[in-house]
């Protein structure tokens, strides 16, 4: 498996933008993906990145260096709503789907 | 419309009894997952299925077991081995192939009273 890890908590202020990093084990490293979880719900995808660089979708960006074994989430122009734990997850080779997760990074989202 | 349902949303159980959470999806994929979440921790693996009739153990499988008699069903029974039962737990599936997001049930919130 992968070594997922994240910080634990992050605060930002509505309308700013704001840098989840993630680092994990480069060994059978297949793909690395982003999903965001509010309380008590199920998460919901957010990016994939198999491959060097930025992914972009609206205000959500993911980053991957696979040789610094590097990603980060970056999330543009807050807003409250996008308080939430977001989770890092790595996919191995031959395992198919199958996920590591770090812990997560609770945003709080502040005016 | 398509997606992947878990039941019941909570669940209380005493010490010492067998329970078994739902798991059901109309997505027609083949794999499927049963994760554990607690709190300041990310999720953990159980079981995982990648077809039919065919599972295998993740992290913490232990006091725990699966069945996969049909693509659509990946009922998880928590067994009273398990020593520490009480957690939020997520099933999810995935298309076969690799970099296919998972889709994620709403969770079953197990307490042990």
């Amino acid at each position: 498996g992968q070594n997922i890890d994240q910080p634990t908590e992050m605060t930002a202020t509505e309308g700013a933008i704001v840098q989840i990093n993630c680092t994990y084990q480069t060994s059978g490293f297949n793909g690395l993906f982003w999903y965001q979880q509010h309380a008590g719900e199920a998460p919901t995808f957010l990016s994939y990145n198999v491959l060097d660089g930025l992914e972009e979708k609206g205000r959500f960006s993911s980053f991957l260096s696979r040789s610094k074994g590097y990603s980060y989430l970056l999330l543009k122009e807050l807003q409250m709503k996008d308080s939430a734990s977001y989770l890092c997850a790595g996919a191995v080779t031959g395992g198919g789907n199958k996920l590591t997760f770090g812990t997560g990074t609770q945003l709080k989202v502040e005016l | 419309d398509g997606g992947i349902t878990q039941s019941p949303k909570y669940l209380f159980r005493k010490e010492g009894q067998n329970v078994t959470l739902s798991c059901e999806q109309n997505l027609n994929h083949d794999a499927m997952y049963w994760y554990r979440q607690d709190p300041g921790q990310g999720l953990r693996l159980i079981y995982y299925s990648q077809i039919v009739n065919d599972f295998q153990k993740g992290d913490i499988a232990e006091g725990y077991s699966v069945s996969r008699e049909k693509k659509e069903s990946f009922p998880l029974t928590v067994t009273s081995a398990q020593k520490n039962p009480t957690a939020f737990y997520l099933c999810a599936s995935t298309d076969q192939g690799g970099g296919t997001e998972a889709f994620f049930g709403q969770g079953t919130r197990l307490t042990v009273v």
